[in-house]
């Protein structure tokens, strides 16, 4: 049920900025893109959500293709608590329903 | 803030077993969320109340697995009789609201192993 397509796995070296794609080349006019993490053993941490514009807050930036069809989720200075698995997600239906891919697994390097 | 809660944290049985698993969500949050995420994959939403309603259920599997929301509040997930492919960790989210925006936040979980 998944609309999203991510790289499975992605290294950054740490003081770097990660950049994680995401392609969601069938989002309709309404749908949001969210951007959720886990780090091993825990539950998925909100992060970001946008509609057409880039966003920013403390944590990270979303940056969304004037097309839509693709968007970067940008970590500006990866450190190594930022090892985690990062879920690009559409919302597909209304009511808050969300459907996890499989997500990049983000390997921060010291 | 004090975050959901579940427990147990662990559970493991064996196949034909019934278990059942507990959520205390936010306080004041109307939605809560139950997921099932196997090994290597992302979560699977199973079920979603509004207050003491059922918003969404389409991917539980009702031949054996039942939750509920009597009071709005706590839920319980509940699996009888459980089979191997049920081993999963078993997550509770909660939000405010069912709108836009409304963050879900998500409990540590429940890993249960079905022998």
């Amino acid at each position: 049920d998944a609309k999203t397509t991510q790289p499975t796995s992605m290294d950054c070296a740490e003081g770097r900025a990660a950049n994680l794609p995401c392609n969601h080349s069938t989002i309709s006019g309404n749908e949001y893109v969210y951007w959720y993490r886990q780090i091993h053993s825990q539950g998925p941490q909100y992060i970001i959500h946008g509609l057409k514009n880039n966003e920013t807050n403390e944590m990270a930036s979303l940056i969304i293709t004037e097309d839509r069809k693709s968007s970067t989720l940008i970590l500006p200075h990866a450190t190594l608590r930022d090892t985690a698995v990062y879920y690009c997600i559409v919302r597909v239906r209304t009511g808050n329903q969300f459907y996890f891919g499989t997500g990049t697994s983000l390997t921060v390097i010291p | 803030e004090a975050g959901v809660a579940q427990s147990p944290r662990y559970k493991i049985i064996e196949k034909r077993q019934s278990v059942a698993f507990w959520c205390n969500p936010i306080s004041g949050h109307a939605t809560l969320y139950w997921y099932q995420q196997i090994l290597g994959q992302g979560p699977k939403l199973l079920i979603q109340f509004q207050n003491n309603g059922v918003v969404d259920d389409s991917q539980l599997p009702k031949d054996r697995f039942s939750a509920e929301r009597l009071k709005g509040v706590d839920s319980t997930l509940k699996i009888q009789p459980a089979k191997l492919e049920d081993s999963a960790v078993y997550l509770c989210a909660s939000s405010f609201n069912r709108g836009v925006g409304n963050e879900q936040f998500f409990g540590p979980g429940t890993r249960l192993t079905v022998l």
